[in-house]
């Protein structure tokens, strides 16, 4: 059990256009969920947590308008990069919470955004 | 604040040999530590945490760690490496005080050599 998905697993898109990223908690109900950005040899940076209907959370630095969240379902939250740049390719990581006790993190399989 | 550190970026052992990746935390309440693995191009895999009771956890695929409040180390270890085991692993403390989020240590790469 707890096992979450994202999709897609990598892309690729041209600078200036939109890409959504979805993360799913397939066998659990989460009620938060957080986003990653991991650079290459890095550790993994938060960029925000989000929780069903709610908005979300953002860490300092990380620009709302630019990393849209939405937590629609308690099953499911998207992020989308809006008008994409080169500076955004990097690997997505998201995460679910399944218990509220433990808090341990379920992590999805992360996306590969490439913007060319 | 919360924060871990990860001293070694890099960890070389040899197969059969035991491995010990190191962990250190600040916390300003109870700690809650996590230790995760990931292989190239994935998504984080839970080893094992420490939320209370015995300072010795036993974890997923032989690891385990010790928690040590004294020296508020969380250092993991396991007794025969296996050259599989090569990977980056990540040491994880929750921020009770803050929507319970993670912060992550740097990374350990670790290379187990045949």
């Amino acid at each position: 059990g707890a096992v979450v998905s994202q999709h897609p697993s990598w892309v690729i898109c041209k600078s200036g256009t939109s890409v959504k990223i979805e993360c799913r908690s397939l066998d659990f109900q989460a009620t938060t969920m957080f986003w990653y950005r991991q650079f290459p040899k890095q550790s993994l940076m938060l960029m925000a947590t989000s929780n069903e209907g709610s908005k979300a959370t953002y860490e300092q630095g990380v620009e709302k308008d630019k990393f849209l969240i939405n937590h629609a379902s308690l099953t499911l939250s998207t992020l989308t990069v809006t008008s994409a740049h080169p500076e955004d390719s990097s690997f997505y990581i998201c995460s679910a919470v399944r218990d509220r006790r433990s808090y341990e993190q379920y992590f999805g399989p992360g996306t590969r955004l490439t913007v060319t | 604040a919360q924060s871990v550190a990860q001293p070694e970026d890099q960890v070389n052992v040899a197969e059969g040999n035991p491995l010990t990746v190191k962990c250190t935390y600040s916390v300003s309440g109870n700690p809650y530590l996590f230790w995760y693995v990931q292989y190239p191009n994935r998504g984080l895999q839970f080893l094992l945490k420490y939320i209370t009771g015995d300072n010795l956890v036993k974890g997923s695929y032989g690891f385990e760690a010790e928690f040590n409040k004294s020296q508020t180390s969380f250092h993991l270890k396991k007794p025969s490496a296996l050259v599989s085991d090569s990977a980056l692993y990540f040491c994880a403390v929750r921020d009770e005080g803050n929507f319970n989020k993670f912060y992550f240590g740097s990374g350990t790469k670790l290379n187990v050599k045949p």
